[in-house]
Parts: structure tokens; C-alpha cells; sequence
């Protein structure tokens, strides 16, 4: 079955100190990972997009690894400005039509990060 | 510029009123999309547009009705809702449609929709 967990479901943080989130996925031919950060009453922001086990992309702060079962964000020296839920979604295929493979991104839980100051 | 936007922010209606959603991107963007958040869970897809034209539907009662009056605009006509139809209610976009490839969707802040 095709499915997204992630875990923890909450981390808190002092400043500075350095973990990572993970996300695993079972899925058939994956199309795609993405990490996404949303502000309580906001929409989600787009982060990374993967696709290859052994890719990494970074951006400030945020490290996002996939391997061919999970992914990791990492978040090094964090800040309280990162306090945040961090999402993780991924391509899951639906249907086919007319020769084309239709698809839909389906989101984990999240995971809510607070960071102290 | 990776902007959608949405409005209202905010809306409150009745259980018998008629009310419209709008989102709107100028990214050129291919595919269209409303998902439903509930609070303390994370987006769920109502609907994807792609070249203007209905792609998926998962299964959203018929009191939702979808409207893509061209590449750039999106709108979810509301009629009839329940009170537990109330949530955030987001937009979104990506390059590609779904049968193209999957690429990144850029949300838009959403619209938090209150049934009474």
C-alpha cells in the first residue's frame, strides 16, 4: 500500500541545536518527493524536490537527503524563525489515460518544529 | 515569481448560501488545484486541472463545483455546504500537468472557510 509517515510528530529545539526529520514512503516508482514548510494559517511553502536515492539539495539552514525508502530534513543550527510544521509529500500514481500516467501528491502528517530560544 | 493568490481570506456563509472561491497564478503554470485542510492534519486533493480541463476528481460531493475560466484562474463554487465542510481551503500550481511529470506545486495562503 502506498502510504507517507513521518515522524516525530513534534520536535522541539533550543537554538541552535541540530536534529533532522525523517519521512518514509512505500511507493511503486517514485516520481518525486517534496518537502514543504507551512506557518499555522498559512499555505504550504515549497522547499526541495527529489527524485534519486542519494540526491541532496540544501537551502540556508535545511538539508533534505532521499534514499530509496525515506527522506531526511535535516536542520542545522536552527533558529527560532524555523518553528514551523514541515511537510512532507509524494507522487503517488492514480490512473493512466490516452498513454499518459495520472498522479496525485499525497502529504505525511507533519512534523511540528519548535525552536527555543 | 512563484506567487498564487487567493480570496477572500476569509469567508463565513450559511448552510443555504451560494458562495465562490477565487485563485488566480501567472506563472504559466499548466495545472490547477484545491485541496482541503482540516486543522492539525495536512492538504487533501479535491481536484486537479490540467490544460484547463478537469483531470481528477477524488470523489468531492457535488455541493463543491470547479471552474477553470482560463490558464490563470481557478474557482470552487460552494452551494449548500455542511458545518463540517469548514476548513482552509487551498490553491495551487505546477509547471507541468500531473500526466506530464510531477513537479513542485506552489500553494497559495488560502482561503479559511467557516460553515454556520
Amino acid at each position: 500500500e502506498d502510504q507517507v509517515t513521518q515522524s516525530p510528530e513534534a520536535l522541539r529545539l533550543q537554538e541552535g541545536e541540530s536534529s533532522s526529520l525523517n519521512c518514509s514512503y512505500t511507493v511503486s516508482g517514485l516520481r518525486g518527493l517534496f518537502w514543504y514548510r507551512q506557518d499555522p494559517g498559512k499555505g504550504p511553502e515549497f522547499l526541495f524536490t527529489l527524485y534519486s536515492a542519494g540526491e541532496e539539495k540544501e537551502k540556508e539552514r535545511l538539508k533534505a537527503t532521499l534514499t530509496k525508502k525515506e527522506s531526511f530534513l535535516h536542520i542545522t543550527a536552527p533558529k527560532p524563525e524555523d518553528s514551523a510544521t514541515y511537510l512532507c509529500a509524494v507522487h503517488f500514481p492514480l490512473f493512466n489515460a490516452g498513454g499518459t500516467s495520472y498522479g496525485k501528491l499525497t502529504f505525511g502528517q507533519g512534523t511540528i518544529l519548535t525552536v527555543h530560544p | 515569481d512563484t506567487e498564487v493568490t487567493q480570496t477572500p481570506k476569509h469567508l463565513v456563509m450559511g448552510m443555504t448560501n451560494k458562495k465562490s472561491l477565487k485563485c488566480e497564478q501567472h506563472m504559466g503554470h499548466r495545472a490547477m488545484y484545491w485541496y482541503k485542510q482540516k486543522a492539525k492534519k495536512p492538504p487533501e486533493l479535491m481536484f486537479v486541472y490540467s490544460y484547463e480541463k478537469l483531470s481528477i476528481n477524488e470523489s468531492v460531493p457535488s455541493r463543491f463545483s470547479p471552474e477553470c475560466p482560463n490558464s490563470s484562474l481557478l474557482n470552487l463554487h460552494l452551494h449548500a455546504l455542511q458545518p463540517e465542510d469548514s476548513a482552509l481551503y487551498l490553491c495551487a500550481s505546477s509547471r507541468h500537468s500531473p500526466g506530464q511529470g510531477q513537479d513542485e506545486q506552489y500553494f497559495g495562503p488560502g482561503t479559511r472557510l467557516t460553515v454556520t
